[in-house]
């Protein structure tokens, strides 16, 4: 079992549309969970983090966590065709020392 | 303030060659990663640093990767020999500290071997 899953898509939305994401992770000690968009050929960068159960809202992004279900998942409201990249899920913390883990990412188009 | 540097950003070799990787971190970030990220998967930790002590190395391939930050600062990654499968983008992220704080990522080097 990968320690990180996501589906690789790719996931298609209109313009306008909510794009949902989701991640599930393996190790339940994992204690901070992150969201990072990657443009093809580009680094990651970071969208959004969340440490604690539930929502929590950033502009058009909402990251959701259920540490019970070990799931994670990211919105994205009101999808734009710059939102057209891959999403990448990471958790760290199961060994105490920032060791990020990765999915393998989702990719998202939007289409005008 | 100047983002994670890498040099170089592309390189071709042979495989059994060698190759080495730069990477300069945020200016005062005590830990640097480096990740391996082969095509259409997601980045897969390398090493870590703290200062220039190796926290986890435990997804090193030791027979043919090696990696070293001898003043804390500034740290290079070599692959020798190198194989096929190690195509791939070599990225180098730092961060303040070893606790939860975020990691930036610099551009990446995209290895190809021939």
């Amino acid at each position: 079992q990968k320690e990180v899953e996501q589906n690789s898509g790719p996931l298609s939305v209109p313009e306008g549309a909510i794009a949902s994401l989701n991640c599930t992770y393996s190790d339940r000690g994992s204690q901070s969970f992150f969201w990072y968009r990657q443009y093809s050929g580009k680094s990651p960068e970071l969208i959004m983090f969340i440490y604690s159960n539930g929502d929590k809202e950033d502009g058009r992004f909402t990251a959701q966590l259920n540490k019970a279900s070990q799931y994670v998942s990211l919105l994205i409201r009101d999808s734009q065709p710059s939102d057209s990249a891959t999403y990448l899920c990471a958790v760290n913390g199961a060994r105490g020392n920032n060791d990020m883990r990765f999915g393998a990412g989702t990719r998202l188009t939007v289409k005008p | 303030e100047a983002g994670v540097a890498q040099s170089p950003r592309y390189k071709i070799i042979e495989k059994r060659q060698s190759v080495a990787f730069w990477c300069n971190p945020i200016s005062g970030h005590a830990t640097l990663y480096w990740y391996q990220q082969i095509l259409g998967q997601g980045p897969k930790l390398l090493i870590q640093f703290q200062n220039n002590g190796v926290v986890d190395d435990s997804q090193l391939p030791k027979d043919r990767f090696s990696a070293e930050r001898l003043k804390g600062v500034d740290s290079t990654l070599k692959i020798q020999p190198a194989k096929l499968e190690d195509s791939a983008v070599y990225l180098c992220a730092s961060s303040t500290s070893g606790g939860f704080a975020e990691q930036f990522f610099g551009p990446g080097t995209r290895l190809t071997v021939l």
